[in-house]
């Protein structure tokens, strides 16, 4: 079944260094794949979308890659600030259909 | 403009008992989207409306929930009877353009925990 899978452990990291998230996806070919952002006790907040023959995306300090022989997609935060702590989640569209398939999802923590 | 609502944000019910959740998505949206995380476990679709219609529906788990979307406004997810396993978080989504582009647009979600 289609599946992406995102590193479960969680990501420290030292405040002002970048930040590289990975996502890998299995058994199906997205057209696209979107970056949430959750906080605790809220819900997933879309970031970024990078279509299949889109290399790189970037917005601000956020730039995520996309690379279908692999079949991840990279996200990375530059100089990164303590208030980019969160979990960061992986999602398409799964099949023809609307619905977005997520991963669990990766928890940042950037310390001062 | 206001986001996608909703209600209540927390509910703690007895196993057997039942319980509606509400969602309320953002103004002119026509895509209404219900998923649940439970612990653990990655965010999973439930299903999707289009207006008021049942567009996909294939997230359900068993035939005791029930979604409705009278009028394509809000929608409302009941649970009955709601059983141990039915514990966690429910979020609700909207989006504009299910076509194009998928962006949508999360509410905060309702944890729900069985007893």
């Amino acid at each position: 079944s289609q599946k992406i899978e995102q590193n479960s452990e969680a990501l420290n990291i030292q405040e002002g260094k970048t930040a590289t998230l990975t996502c890998n996806y299995t058994n199906y070919s997205p057209a696209y794949l979107q970056w949430y952002r959750q906080d605790p006790g809220r819900g997933p907040v879309f970031l970024l979308l990078i279509r299949e023959n889109e290399k790189e995306k970037r917005k601000e300090r956020l730039k995520v890659t996309f690379d279908t022989t692999l079949k991840q997609s990279l996200f990375h935060i530059t100089a990164s600030q303590p208030a980019d702590s969160a979990t960061y989640l992986c999602a398409s569209r799964a099949g023809g259909y609307n619905k977005l398939i997520f991963g669990a999802g990766t928890r940042l923590a950037v310390h001062p | 403009e206001a986001g996608v609502t909703q209600f209540p944000s927390h509910s703690v019910i007895e196993k057997g008992q039942t319980v509606t959740l509400r969602c309320d998505p953002i103004s002119g949206h026509d895509n209404l989207y219900w998923y649940r995380r439970v612990m653990g476990k990655e965010i999973k679709f439930l299903l999707h409306f289009v207006k008021e219609s049942k567009q996909d529906e294939s997230g359900m788990p068993n035939n005791r929930f029930l979604a409705e979307r009278t009028g394509g406004t809000y929608s409302t997810l009941k649970v009955q009877p709601a059983e141990l396993e039915d514990s966690g978080v429910y979020f609700c989504a909207s989006s504009q353009d299910a076509k194009s582009r998928n962006e949508q647009f999360f509410g905060p979600g309702t944890r729900l925990t069985v007893l």
